[in-house]
């Protein structure tokens, strides 16, 4: 069966700080893999999706950015964080089609 | 651009009451239509989905969903809701065809009283 896997599950970063947070999928092969900020009161904002190894669309401009160095790993990352990076991140597979996704446990991401 | 609105941020009911948490899309074209549930402390998980067929859907757990295209709606329902039902519902929907994003709608929170 598929599983996701994320993390860290909560991270504390000073502003100013790099990020890396992992996500990694198995039992698929080639699946579509997003990220996304969940926001008391927001709903879960897109932040990026991948469809393949190293292609990577972003949908709002920010201070993050995404990499897929393999098929069924996804990161998100950040060279500098803000205080506004602030959130709870989650990472999600499939939708392919009709399909519907599938997410991660989250990553509780306080900056300081 | 599609985008969802449900129409309660917080619902209070107590146990055996009704349910019904509204959903409304905009988008011109095919859509599917789902709703997640995220109970405390848990990973969003599916609740039920509708891609064609009949627009009354059922899930898990005794929820059912029905699609009314006239009216861009996919509202959530229960008859008898539980203290265990106290959760952050999600409706959410992509454009019908192919490769999909989702959008989703800010969420309800649902507390249920015992």
């Amino acid at each position: 069966s598929q599983t996701i896997h994320q993390w860290p599950a909560t991270l504390v970063q000073p502003v100013g700080s790099p990020l890396s947070l992992e996500c990694t999928v198995e039992g698929t092969s080639n699946p579509n893999l997003y990220w996304y900020r969940q926001a008391a009161g927001r709903g879960l904002q897109l932040l990026f999706y991948s469809v393949g190894i190293g292609q990577i669309s972003s949908e709002v401009p920010q201070n993050l950015s995404a990499s897929r160095p393999q098929d069924r790993q996804f990161i998100l990352s950040s060279k500098k964080l803000l205080l506004s990076d602030s959130g709870f991140y989650l990472c999600a597979w499939g939708g392919t089609g009709n399909q519907p996704q599938h997410f991660g446990d989250g990553t509780r991401l306080s900056i300081l | 651009a599609q985008s969802v609105s449900q129409h309660n941020h917080h619902v209070i009911l107590s146990e055996a009451a009704s349910l019904e948490l509204g959903c409304n899309y905009s988008y011109g074209g095919t859509v599917n239509l789902f709703w997640y549930v995220q109970y405390p402390g848990q990973h969003l998980q599916l609740l039920l989905k509708y891609f064609s067929g009949d627009p009354l859907v059922k899930g898990i757990k005794g929820f059912e969903a029905e699609f009314i295209k006239s009216k861009f709606s996919f509202n959530l329902r229960k008859p008898s809701v539980q203290w265990s039902d106290t959760a952050e519902y999600f409706c959410a929907v992509n454009a019908g065809s192919g490769y999909s994003t989702l959008t989703f709608g800010k969420g309800t929170m649902l507390l249920v009283s015992p």
